[in-house]
């Protein structure tokens, strides 16, 4: 089975902090993508990464940067958390035959005061 | 430019009813895929199905069954004798075929079912 876990479930930050989320796949997939999710906007794409070390900004990159240093990590971080990036953040990953499945971690609840 | 449009927000259903969520979508590709998620309270979406724009046949499986119509560019999502478990979040997403192998995918809006016992 792929599994994709994210490092954490829910996680509180005060605004201005320096936040990291850690994703981690298993199946050896090129593909990661990093979304968030809100109420009435479904999930919108942030940043993908198609290597290591390379990555590509999806629909809605500000306030975000990204790091992928080996092929099952990807990681998400947000320079200086806001409270306007309170949302859910799914990770998820995939192999490089367009005709794939995209597979989705359990996502982090990040609240930031 | 690609978009996917789930028309309802919500759906509160009895169990044993069938119920069918709507989605429909634009795109200019020529070839793509279509594919339904779902959301338990747990958080992690679940892969449903996937669809190339080529093959029209409707599928079943179990329960569930879907109906794809490129004359109207709608992939909708049929759950017969819902149950209790089939309360989730439930979302259509689009993907272009061609290009890089790293083809984004568009979500909906997201459907919020909720069946009651």
């Amino acid at each position: 089975d792929v599994k994709v876990t994210q490092s954490s479930r829910y996680l509180v930050k005060r605004t201005g902090e320096k936040v990291f989320l850690e994703c981690v796949q298993d199946m050896d997939h090129e593909n990661m993508f990093w979304y968030r999710q809100d109420p009435g906007l479904g999930l919108r794409l942030i940043y993908f990464s198609y290597d290591v070390k390379m990555k590509e900004k999806g629909d809605i990159p500000e306030g975000y940067s990204v790091s992928r240093e080996k092929k099952e990590r990807f990681s998400l971080i947000l320079e200086s958390a806001s409270t306007n990036q309170t949302s859910m953040y799914l990770c998820a990953s995939r192999g490089a035959n367009p005709q794939e499945t995209q597979y989705f971690g359990p996502g982090t609840r990040l609240l930031v005061l | 430019a690609q978009k996917v449009t789930q028309a309802q927000t919500e759906i509160s259903v009895v169990e044993k009813e069938d119920v069918t969520l709507d989605c429909v979508y634009e795109t200019r590709d020529t070839t793509y895929y279509l594919f339904w998620y779902k959301q338990p309270p747990s958080g992690e979406l679940v892969f449903l199905i996937r669809r190339n724009s080529f093959d029209e046949q409707n599928e079943i499986s179990g329960r569930y069954s879907w109906n794809f119509q490129k004359s109207t560019s709608s992939f909708n999502f049929t759950i017969t004798a819902s149950q209790v478990v089939d309360s989730a979040v439930y979302f259509c997403a689009l993907r272009p075929a061609g290009g890089t192998s790293y083809g984004k995918l568009t979500f909906g809006q997201g459907t919020i079912l909720t069946v009651h016992p």
